[in-house]
């Protein structure tokens, strides 16, 4: 069974880059089978997609953040990660890592999350 | 980006009530629709997805509806493990977009 866990810096300035890692276990992050997403939370508010990598390369990002992320694949190390540019307090959430076997769009399984802070 | 709008945004039951959630689409999209479940502090649950179909190991209490624009979850009979927040999220076109949730407490 695959699992997903995220990790990452808990609190981070305005104006800096956000890096966050999922580590994959139970898989692959090669397999062709899944597309991995990464989705946040802002504390008390609904989810958003940010956008999903495949190993082969192909990526599709939220046109709403596109400007600002960055995601890949280490396949030696069997993670996936996301950079986000130029954070503000808006981009104060939880990060959650997620995917579904063959579709990029629904989610079964999802990494317990990462808090993540935007504060000087 | 494809809006989804549900109602209520929160609700009062007890156990054993027959709760049932709505959710439009700003758009049609066929049956592309995912709900999931959400407690506090933890991801959430995957329950039903393309509108009908029950994830495994979900409780058969859950059922889902609709096609189209207009969508519902419904829960039969209210169980305590029930109260939580439920989200529904259309899978028809990128982006995927999340429902602003519905928040089920206990009255």
């Amino acid at each position: 069974q695959v699992q997903l866990q995220e990790s990452g810096p808990g609190l981070v300035k305005p104006s800096e880059t956000l890096s966050l890692t999922c580590t994959v276990s139970g898989g692959s992050v090669n397999s062709d089978s899944y597309y991995w997403s990464w989705i946040r939370q802002p504390p008390g508010m609904q989810l958003e997609w940010i956008g999903y990598i495949h190993h082969s390369g192909s990526i599709n990002y939220n046109p709403s953040l596109k400007s600002r992320v960055t995601m890949s694949v280490d396949t030696s190390k069997n993670q996936f990660s996301l950079k986000l540019l130029s954070l503000t307090t808006a981009d104060t959430a939880t990060y959650y890592c997620a995917t579904k076997i063959d579709t990029p769009w629904s989610f079964d399984l999802w990494g317990r999350g990462t808090l993540v802070t935007v504060s000087s | 980006d494809i809006q989804m709008t549900q109602s209520p945004s929160s609700l009062s039951a007890s156990v054993g009530d027959r709760v049932t959630i709505a959710c439009r689409a700003s758009q049609g999209i066929d049956s592309y629709l995912h709900w999931y479940q959400q407690t506090p502090g933890k991801a959430p649950k995957l329950l039903i997805y393309v509108a009908t179909t029950l994830q495994s190991g979900v409780p058969s209490r859950f059922s889902g509806g609709g096609s189209g624009t207009d969508f519902t979850l419904t829960i039969s009979s209210l169980q305590p493990e029930d109260f939580a927040t439920y989200y529904c999220q259309q899978g028809y076109s990128g982006p995927p977009t999340f429902g602003q949730g519905t928040k089920v407490e206990i009255k």
